[in-house]
């Protein structure tokens, strides 16, 4: 199975800064990656897709970059909004597997 | 509007069995392969099983395999987990998920406890 390591686990940052995680994977999904956000109580949403592709709905703030096995997914401007867990997922091949979680919190 | 609603959660015994629905609406169900996604506080997210738009191609976790079916009803535009021989470590959030753009429609999930 291919495995899906973000890091860090948790950032600590404050509204207006510009934060960046990072998805490694163990083996390249070429850019078959997509990035989640989880609010508490709430079902994950689709963010980004294909790497790069920003999702429907997705704030512009959102951007994303990456290929084979490294990914970063950046928020600029933070907004009180985006305090969330965050996930990568890759989905080049079965089983598809999920980063362990990036909590972001004020 | 888009939407996916899961049921048949519950509370069950080590070794038996629990049937989980999902009912899409607002969009066309036979344009795509449907998921079913588990979230437990431990292993995090799981992709669990996944159908094709007609039935007939499904993925499943290793864990799973031949005690979880994942069906399919393009009629009643509905997606099915029938779960057997349950194990403590079913117990998760389950997620009925519409596999557009990567995974780009989730429903609420419907909790799956399994203990004696």
């Amino acid at each position: 199975d291919i495995q899906m390591t973000q890091s860090p686990s948790t950032l600590s940052a404050s509204v207006g800064d510009r934060v960046t995680i990072t998805c490694r994977a163990s083996q390249s999904i070429i850019e078959w990656l997509a990035w989640y956000q989880q609010k508490s109580g709430r079902a994950p949403t689709l963010l980004i897709s294909k790497a790069s592709i920003l999702g429907s709905g997705a704030p512009s703030r959102f951007s994303a970059s990456g290929s084979v096995t490294e990914f970063t997914l950046t928020i600029s401007n933070l907004q009180p909004d985006d305090f969330a867990t965050y996930y990568c997922q890759q989905y080049y091949t079965y089983p598809y597997t999920f980063g362990q979680g990036t909590t972001l919190e004020i | 509007e888009v939407q996916l609603v899961e049921s048949g959660g519950g509370l069950v015994q080590p070794g038996g069995s629990l049937r989980l629905s999902c009912a899409a609406s607002g969009f066309t169900f036979t344009t795509y392969w449907m998921s079913w996604v588990r979230q437990t506080p431990g292993k995090g997210l799981e992709l669990v099983a996944n159908i094709d738009q007609f039935g007939s191609e499904k993925h499943y976790l290793d864990s799973v395999k031949g005690r979880f079916t994942i069906s399919r009803d393009n009629a009643k535009t509905s997606l099915y987990l029938q779960m057997s021989s349950l194990r403590d470590e079913d117990t998760a959030l389950y997620y009925c998920v519409r596999r557009g753009e990567a995974f780009d429609i989730w429903g609420q999930g419907t909790m799956v406890i399994v203990s004696s």
